[in-house]
């Protein structure tokens, strides 16, 4: 089963930029890995952000954004607000099975 | 508005069977791929399962811990998903979610103990 790896926490200054990756040991991470960013707060459901690559549902906050960089699928938020500290996850398919990172601490102070 | 309401879950047995079941609300189950992934106390987030929709309708795909114990099915006109859990384990213990790209349910805690 492959691997998904994630920088295990960052921190981020408020109104700041950082940018999560999701990196496969089976090599590059493309499109056809269908890339998923999950947001999950303390004690609450996860709720997807991104999926495939790129693409926000309605209440994906206009600073969250992702894509493809070096390799690997990357969320990058701009502009980050207290409401942004939560854990992040990415998940990859690989021709149906799926494997989420083991997920981002991201910390704005 | 787009929802998805959990039931079932609960305390069982090594051995035992749950059958886990999620009714979505403001979108179509049979329209959308849809996932049941859990969370063990303490840790991240791990897919367990696919069911898909449109051209592969009806493929599911599997975690290889729960393939052959686990059954993804889901009911059309009900608007419903129903994950059926078999010899069930320790080490699957965990708060299961379902969902798809549009929502997500709340969770239930499944506790598999003797």
């Amino acid at each position: 089963q492959a691997v998904v790896t994630q920088e295990p926490s960052l921190t981020v200054s408020p109104g700041g930029t950082v940018t999560l990756t999701c990196g496969s040991n089976t090599g590059d991470v493309t499109s056809g890995h269908y890339p998923y960013w999950f947001q999950q707060r303390p004690g609450q459901a996860p709720r997807t952000l991104i999926h495939d690559t790129s693409n926000k549902h309605s209440w994906t906050p206009a600073r969250f954004s992702g894509s493809l960089l070096g390799g690997k699928a990357a969320l990058t938020l701009s502009g980050a607000q207290p409401d942004d500290e939560a854990d992040y996850y990415c998940l990859l398919f690989y021709n149906g099975v799926a494997v989420f990172g083991g997920g981002t601490q991201l910390t704005v102070l | 508005e787009v929802q998805v309401v959990q039931s079932g879950g609960g305390l069982v047995h090594p051995g035992g069977s749950l059958r886990l079941s999620c009714a979505a609300s403001g979108f179509t189950v049979s329209g959308d791929v849809m996932y049941w992934i859990r969370q063990a106390p303490g840790k991240g987030l791990e897919w367990v399962s696919s069911f898909y929709s449109g051209a592969l309708d009806g493929t599911t795909y599997y975690t290889d811990s729960v393939r052959g114990r686990f059954i993804f099915s889901r009911d059309n006109s009900k608007n419903m998903l129903f994950l059926q859990m078999n010899n069930l384990r320790v080490e699957d213990t965990s708060v299961y979610y379902c969902g798809s790209r549009a929502a997500w349910g709340q969770g239930v805690l499944v506790t598999v103990s003797s």
